[in-house]
């Protein structure tokens, strides 16, 4: 079974500088999606990011970018030029390529500061 | 404008109560989720359903049912709810061949059993 582990529970930025969230998971799958969501406060949760195992290239979507180490199953976030409105739940989540089913780490909270 | 709607947004009630927690998306999406939220943990898939007609449990065990008589309607049923249901219930759904099959969350239901 996939499991995934996000080993920083909380963390901590300051405004306008960079913060790496962790994340590894296990699998003995090669092709699967790995994403990363952001659940603001009281708020829904949206996508942040989606990495495809078989691409070898990082993904990157404005501010944010993923480090993704398919040998060492490790998949981390860097946000970049941190803003206050980054302030959230950050959750890791694994997808086997052929079901619908998202397997979810437990979570950083970010803060961001000013 | 396309969406994904949770009604009630949060809801406590006695012990023994029968409750039904609605979700409704307008984007005519085929496949809808629900989710199982503890505070402070991960999400855990509990019901999904691929179409009319069609329901299947998730990778939690539940005690809640779910019922899929319109596309866009995916209503989770407890009959007698119990303080061990107190959570937080997510709703998704998503599309096949869209974005690799992303899931599009709604705001979520904060359920308090007392």
């Amino acid at each position: 079974a996939q499991t995934v582990t996000q080993s920083q529970p909380e963390m901590s930025v300051q405004e306008a500088e960079t913060v790496t969230l962790s994340c590894t998971y296990d699998t003995s799958e090669s092709d699967y999606y790995l994403f990363w969501y952001k659940q603001p406060p009281s708020r829904q949760m949206i996508l942040v990011i989606r990495q495809e195992a078989y691409k070898q290239q990082n993904a990157t979507e404005n501010r944010f970018s993923v480090n993704f180490q398919k040998a060492a199953k490790s998949f981390s976030l860097k946000i970049s030029d941190s803003q206050l409105g980054d302030a959230a739940m950050y959750f890791c989540a694994y997808r086997s390529y052929n079901t619908d089913k998202l397997i979810f780490g437990t979570g950083t909270r970010l803060q961001v500061f000013p | 404008e396309a969406d994904i709607y949770q009604t009630p947004r949060y809801l406590v009630i006695g012990t023994g109560k029968k409750i039904t927690l609605e979700c409704s998306q307008t984007m005519g999406h085929d496949k809808m989720y629900w989710y199982q939220q503890d505070p402070g943990m991960e999400l855990h898939l509990i019901h999904y359903s691929y179409g009319v007609n069609s329901t299947e449990k998730g990778d939690l065990s539940s005690e809640s049912t779910v019922s899929r008589i319109r596309t866009e309607h995916f209503p989770l049923t407890l009959e007698s709810a119990r303080p061990s249901h107190t959570s937080q219930y997510l709703c998704a759904s998503s599309v096949a061949g869209v974005n690799h099959n992303e899931q599009f969350f709604g705001p979520g239901t904060r359920l308090t059993v007392l």
